[in-house]
Formats: C-alpha cells, structure tokens, sequence
C-alpha cells in the first residue's frame, strides 16, 4: 500500500512565477492536510480539505496561495506570483476520518 | 490559541545515554498529544501518542506521559542509539480525530557512536 505521495520534491521557481505542489492522499484517505515548514521550525498548518471541500483554511495566507482536492486526481497547493519568504518545504499529510495523519516525503520550494 | 514549546536544540548525546526532550503546551480544552519523527529527506512519522491525562504512550523504546498538571508531555528513552539521530517534534491536536495538528518548533538530535 503506498504511502503519501507528494510530487515534485523540488521545484525551483523565480520570483514572480507560479508554484503548484501535488499531493496524492494514501489510498482509501478522503482528507488531506498542507502544511508548511520554514527553515528551522516546526510545521505550521495551512489547510484541511475534504473531497471536493475546503474544511478548515485558516493557515492558508491571504493572498497568492490556493488549495483544492477534486474528486478525481490530487490535492494541489498552488501558489501565485511566488516571492522569497515562500521558500519552505510544503507537507501534504492524509488521513481517514477522524484518524492518525500520514505525512508524504515534502515538497522544497526554493524561490530564486 | 494552541501553542507548543519544546527545548530548543541541537542536542547531541553518546550512544546509550539516556535522552529527554522536553514539551510543554498550551491549550483550552483536552487535547491530544503527540510525538512525531523526522529522519532526513523524509516525511514525518508518528512516533507516539496520548489522548487523554495520565496516558503514557510509547514505542521503540521511547516513552511519554501526558502531564496536565504540568502541560507537559516529555519524551524519554533509556538509551539511544546512532539510528535514533533525526529531529523530533511535539504536538498537539485539540479534536480527538487530529485534525489540524499545532507542533513545537522541532529538536534536533544527534547520537555519536
């Protein structure tokens, strides 16, 4: 059984351009979760997403940074315009309901 | 809002010592606790929990018991080894289905053969 998948590992973006981080749940999870690490610190939560629904957004910024889960296909973490400060590693974790989260390997977002 | 504290690192140590790692946390409510591991390049792994006071959980020779007296939840093991090298986070949930997980800000940990 596979585990989380999250793709790319690395995406390297220059400033201005866009970031789109995928994230495949553990099979037979219907909830996934984003979260984002700086350098040197602990995870910071951004979203919950259900299939088709955004359950709990308030980690996510603002401005510039968007998350879905369709009912087909990935969860996508996609960032606009990107700028420095969005350098981080990007978590994707899935879960059944109400159960134990399973964390993916990490997207490294280096902005140029 | 929910926060959680955990000694700052790195902390490096010499294969068998014993190893603490402390946690405490702020929160309303009960909420669950946490350990979870992060080996290089890796994801993260649960390593233990506990989800009500007085709980201790415990794997791979690694312990914690859920203090509320205290809001503490302090990791310990009786002696480490080279492998247990990686950084190790505390955190808490404050829904018993662990939703958004609120972690402490990480401690490394080296182990020297």
């Amino acid at each position: 059984n596979a585990g989380v998948m999250q793709n790319p590992r690395h995406l390297v973006r220059r400033r201005g351009q866009e970031a789109r981080l995928r994230c495949s749940p553990m099979k037979g999870h219907s909830h996934v979760y984003w979260y984002r690490q700086l350098p040197e610190e602990g995870l910071k939560f951004m979203v919950y997403l259900q299939k088709e629904n955004i359950i709990d957004e308030s980690g996510m910024p603002k401005e510039r940074f968007s998350a879905e889960f369709p009912k087909e296909g990935p969860s996508i973490l996609r960032i606009q315009q990107v700028v420095r400060g969005d350098s981080a590693a990007y978590f994707c974790a899935s879960s059944e309901q109400g159960g134990e989260q399973f964390f993916g390997p990490g997207t490294r977002l280096t902005v140029l | 809002g929910d926060s959680v504290t955990q000694m700052e690192g790195p902390v490096t140590l010499s294969e068998e010592a014993f190893l603490t790692i402390n946690c405490t946390y702020t929160a309303t409510g009960y909420p669950s606790l946490f350990w979870y591991v992060q080996y290089p390049g890796e994801g993260l792994q649960l390593l233990l929990k506990a989800t009500k006071a007085d709980d201790k959980g415990s794997n791979k020779g690694f312990e914690a018991t859920y203090r509320k007296e205290t809001t503490s939840f302090h990791l310990e093991k009786g002696s480490v080894q080279v492998s247990d090298s990686a950084v190790y986070f505390c955190a808490l949930s404050d829904s018993p289905g662990a939703q958004k997980l609120v972690f402490g800000q990480g401690t490394r940990l080296t182990i020297n053969p």
